[in-house]
């Protein structure tokens, strides 16, 4: 069974407007770690922001905030004010608890391309 | 120089050729791994290391062979590959391989062609 599904293969969004990249996730642990990572063309993942199953806050770093509804196991993306700088793959990626935190599972990803 | 610096970025070889990939992480983390990224297929983890041991190896094949002569560094030896191994391999590294919430910080990947 798929662990992390991304359903938007691409999206896009004019600049400075917000967007929202889907990502739901399979966990039957009650400890768990989801994280979003953005690819640019260069090929490096860069890390974006953590959400601890925990967490009673959605996580928030700069124009990157996660819509974290455990209920529904969904963790989506949400890009306020989108630059130019933003096109790129974003990851959706999910580390479980109980022996299997060496594994960070990856979703298929989202294309974002932000238009002027 | 600080993160995950991977070399060659680009490397095209022969199907009889042996090379060797280099990873070199300088945020004194714990573990490191290797990961495959195919296009249009999730990233596949390969290999993990902690504290230089390895902890995965998620069925890959023989023609695939990781080194981790320490903590900062990690290889993967490839020899007799596939054209279906054409790949972007990405090296990450993290702090601690037991916290759900310790994240991976990855190179720029090495882009492997296979002729």
């Amino acid at each position: 069974a798929q662990k992390i599904t991304q359903t938007q293969p691409g999206m896009f969004v004019q600049e400075k407007e917000a967007v929202t990249l889907d990502c739901t996730y399979d966990t039957s642990d009650q400890s768990y770690g989801l994280f979003w990572y953005k690819q640019p063309s260069s090929g490096e993942m860069i890390f974006l922001i953590y959400q601890g199953s925990y967490d009673e806050q959605n996580a928030t770093e700069g124009r990157y905030s996660l819509n974290f509804q455990k209920a529904r196991k969904s963790a989506n993306l949400v890009i306020s004010a989108s630059q130019l700088g933003d096109s790129a793959m974003y990851f959706c990626a999910m580390r479980e608890g109980r022996g299997n935190t060496d594994k960070l599972i990856f979703g298929t990803g989202t294309r974002l391309q932000v238009f002027p | 120089e600080t993160g995950v610096t991977q070399t060659p970025r680009h490397l095209v070889m022969g199907m009889t050729n042996k090379k060797s990939l280099k990873c070199e992480q300088h945020l004194g983390h714990n573990a490191m791994y290797w990961y495959k990224q195919s296009a249009k297929k999730p990233l596949e983890l390969m290999f993990v290391y902690n504290f230089k041991e390895q902890t995965e190896n998620n069925s890959v094949p023989s023609r695939f062979s990781p080194e981790c002569p320490n903590s900062s560094h990690l290889f993967l030896h490839l020899h007799t590959l596939q054209p279906e191994d054409s790949a972007l391999y990405l090296c990450a590294s993290s702090q601690d391989l037991t916290l759900v919430n310790s994240p991976l910080h990855f190179g720029n990947g090495t882009r492997l062609t296979v002729t």
